[in-house]
């Protein structure tokens, strides 16, 4: 079947960084997309992969290993402001739309 | 500027009653969506559009009906609303659907039951 997973919450703290991980299982791979969502707002897309390895973007890196099914989003430099939801979505079998995992919620502390 | 605009931000309905959610995109997207999000589950895609009149069931299409007759506009519509459909909505827009397209969401609509 298809799926994505997440774990539900990451606790940081202000200028260490967070990983959040990701697992997926799908068809047939298309890319996987990081979108960030904080409370009360829309999802924003921040990231998407394809190629196995990191992705640096700078404040937002991104891993993914295609053969484990398996990508984590990296965090680095901390601010307040990372505060906020972080979803993990791959495209469904039919390449039609973006399947959602719950969220990771990240809270960063002072 | 980019927008995916939802009409109204917050909804109360009661049960039995029929309910329209519009949104709006100013991208020239050909392809839109309707999620929902709810605590613990995530996003879940209720209808998905190609195109003007080109409209394919999601995931959890039960209960909901859609429209779209202009590019930029996509409605959903709940028939007799229900208790279980309270929640949030998201309309989206993406370029098409391919792997490294970016979906664009609205704010969103709050929407109650009682």
């Amino acid at each position: 079947g298809q799926g994505v997973e997440q774990p539900d919450n990451l606790m940081s703290v202000e200028g260490t960084f967070a990983r959040v991980n990701c697992t997926y299982s799908t068809s047939g791979f298309n890319g996987l997309s990081w979108y960030q969502q904080r409370e009360g707002h829309a999802p924003v897309f921040l990231s998407y992969v394809v190629l196995d390895g990191l992705k640096d973007s700078g404040h937002f890196s991104t891993f993914l290993s295609r053969s484990n099914g398996y990508s984590y989003l990296l965090l680095t430099e901390l601010q307040i402001k990372d505060s906020a939801s972080y979803l993990c979505a791959v495209r469904d079998q039919g390449g039609r739309a973006l399947i959602f995992g719950t969220g990771t919620t990240v809270s960063v502390s002072p | 500027d980019m927008k995916v605009t939802q009409m109204p931000r917050y909804l109360i309905k009661r049960m039995g009653e029929n309910v329209l959610l519009e949104c709006g995109q100013d991208m020239s997207h050909e392809t839109m969506y309707w999620y929902r999000q709810d605590p613990g589950l995530g996003l879940q895609l209720i209808y998905i559009s190609y195109d003007v009149d080109s409209n394919s069931e999601g995931d959890i299409p039960k209960g909901y009906r859609v429209s779209r007759k202009k590019r930029e506009h996509f409605s959903l519509i709940l028939d007799s609303a229900k208790t279980n459909q309270t929640s949030v909505y998201f309309c989206a827009s993406s370029l098409s659907t391919g792997g490294r397209t970016e979906v664009f969401f609205g704010k969103g609509t709050r929407l109650t039951v009682v």
